[in-house]
């Protein structure tokens, strides 16, 4: 069974620019969540959705982050304009259900704001 | 809010038994999960307990008391590669769950 496919894997811009991140859940899975993890810390939460739903975006920026999941598979999160703070791994998983019990995360997108 | 307490640091040598508390502070709790997380790589799933008590896994055991607000982690018969960083997470909501992240403990295993 493959994983929980991100990219890209890295990607380094200038603040006030724009960018995109992609991410293919576990097929099957309803729920797809997506993560910022800074340095030292652990995961937090930006976004959760299930199916095509949003259920939960108390936590994310939403002046400059946002985020769809078209047709509830794929799913994309982008940052525009991105500051200095954004610079982070972000991390996007999967669950089987909504209980969130086990998350299965991908490699993650490793940001640069320079 | 939510508010997670764990070491930030624990090392111990191979063979060893290591136990990684975790306190939180939570409206809403459901359950409490731990994740592993080596250097560069994605977090993956250790365990899950909602009801209090034990829940053994292999090498790893994880325990939950709902009443003290208090997890742990244990780890038994340690390995070098189980060096890495440990995040306990609390479940806050029943039909749609969501996980809250401690800041994790990174644990050294010297040969």
């Amino acid at each position: 069974e493959a994983g929980v496919a991100q990219s890209p894997r890295y990607k380094i811009i200038e603040k006030r620019q724009s960018v995109a991140f992609w991410c293919n859940p576990i097929s099957g899975h309803a729920t797809l969540y997506w993560y910022q993890q800074i340095l030292g810390q652990g995961p937090k939460l930006l976004i959760q959705f299930q199916n095509n739903g949003v259920v939960d975006d108390s936590q994310l920026p939403k002046d400059r982050f946002s985020a769809e999941r078209l047709k509830g598979v794929d799913s994309t999160l982008k940052i525009q304009p991105a500051k200095l703070e954004d610079s982070a791994v972000y991390l996007c998983a999967s669950s089987e259900g909504p209980s969130a019990d086990t998350q299965y995360f991908g490699p993650g997108t490793r940001l640069t704001v320079l | 809010g939510q508010s997670l307490e764990q070491p930030s640091e624990v090392t111990a040598v191979e063979g060893a038994i290591v136990q990684i508390n975790c306190t939180y502070q939570t409206s809403g709790f459901y359950g409490l999960s731990w994740y592993q997380q080596h250097d560069g790589g994605a977090p993956t799933f250790l365990s899950y307990n909602a009801l209090d008590g034990l829940e053994e896994t292999g090498r790893f055991s994880s325990f939950l008391s709902r009443s003290d607000s208090y997890g742990y982690l244990l780890l038994q018969e340690l390995q070098m590669k189980d060096s890495a960083s440990y995040f306990c997470a609390v479940r806050i909501g029943s039909t749609l769950g969501r996980l809250y992240f401690g800041r994790g403990t990174q644990l050294t295993v010297w040969p």
